[in-house]
C-alpha cells in the first residue's frame, strides 16, 4: 500500500497570501494525484487531477505541481472561501486508492 | 451534470450490517466505477471499494473480508454492505463516481453528500 504524507498538518495563512501544501508518496506515483478540498461539513471536492490539470470550474489560483514522489498544491491570493482541509490521493497503484491525512488551511 | 444522492441507516449495533444506497443523477452509469469512501470523526479519507457495471470490483484489503457491493443499473443505483460493525466503523460514508472503465484515471468526481454512521450499543 503507497502511504501518503502531507504537511503541514496545519497552515496558518492569511487572506491575499500564497499557501504552499505538500504531499509526499512512500513510493513513485508518477503523475497519477489528485487534490481535493474538503470544507466542514461537506464531501470533498476535486481541484486537480494528474498532478497539475485543474478540474472543471477550478479557479485558476489554484496549482498543482510536481511528479514521481513529490507534489505541490499551491494556492495564490488566498481567499475567505479557501479556508478548509485539502487532501491528497494517488491512483497509481490500487487497491487501495490512498489519501493523505490532510492539511488544515487557517487564518 | 452527474449528481450523487445516497442514503441508508444511521444507526447500529455491534455486529449489525451497513447498509447504504448511492442513486446516480444523469451521465453515464455504465463507463465508470463507483467508490465508497468513509471519514471517521475527526480523522481522514480511506477508500472502501469500487464496483463497475459489469460487476467488477476491487476492496480495500483492510475491510475486504466484510465489505459487499453491489449495483442496480436498470436504477442507476450501487450499494454497500458492510457487515459485522464495531464502533471502529463509526464514520461518513460518501459514495463517488471514479475511474471510467479501462483507464487508470483514479480521482473521484463527484462526490455523495455523506451520510454519517454510528456504531453503538
Amino acid at each position: 500500500e503507497i502511504v501518503m504524507t502531507q504537511s503541514p498538518s496545519t497552515l496558518f495563512v492569511s487572506p491575499g497570501e500564497r499557501a504552499t501544501l505538500s504531499c509526499r508518496a512512500s513510493q513513485s506515483v508518477s503523475r497519477n494525484l489528485a487534490w481535493y478540498q474538503q470544507k466542514p461539513g461537506q464531501a470533498p471536492k476535486l481541484l486537480i487531477y494528474g498532478a497539475s490539470t485543474r478540474a472543471t470550474g477550478i479557479p485558476a489560483r489554484f496549482s498543482g505541481s510536481g511528479s514521481a514522489t513529490e507534489f505541490t498544491l499551491t494556492i495564490g491570493s488566498l481567499q475567505s472561501e479557501d479556508f478548509a482541509v485539502y487532501y491528497c490521493q494517488q491512483y497509481h497503484d490500487w487497491p487501495p486508492y490512498t489519501f493523505g491525512q490532510g492539511t488544515k488551511l487557517e487564518i | 451534470q452527474v449528481q450523487l444522492q445516497q442514503w441508508g441507516a444511521g444507526l447500529l449495533k455491534p455486529s449489525e450490517t451497513l447498509s447504504l444506497t448511492c442513486a446516480v443523477y444523469g451521465g453515464s452509469f455504465s463507463g465508470y466505477y463507483w467508490s465508497w469512501i468513509r471519514q471517521a470523526p475527526g480523522k481522514g479519507l480511506e477508500w472502501i471499494a469500487e464496483i463497475s457495471q459489469s460487476g467488477s470490483t476491487n476492496y480495500n484489503p483492510s475491510l475486504k473480508s466484510r465489505v459487499s457491493l453491489s449495483m442496480d443499473t436498470y436504477k442507476t443505483q450501487f450499494f454497500l454492505n458492510l457487515n459485522s460493525v464495531t464502533a471502529a466503523d463509526t464514520a461518513v460514508y460518501f459514495c463517488a463516481r471514479g475511474r471510467e472503465v479501462a483507464t487508470v484515471n483514479g480521482w473521484l468526481d463527484p462526490w455523495g453528500q455523506g451520510t454519517p454512521v454510528t456504531v453503538s450499543s
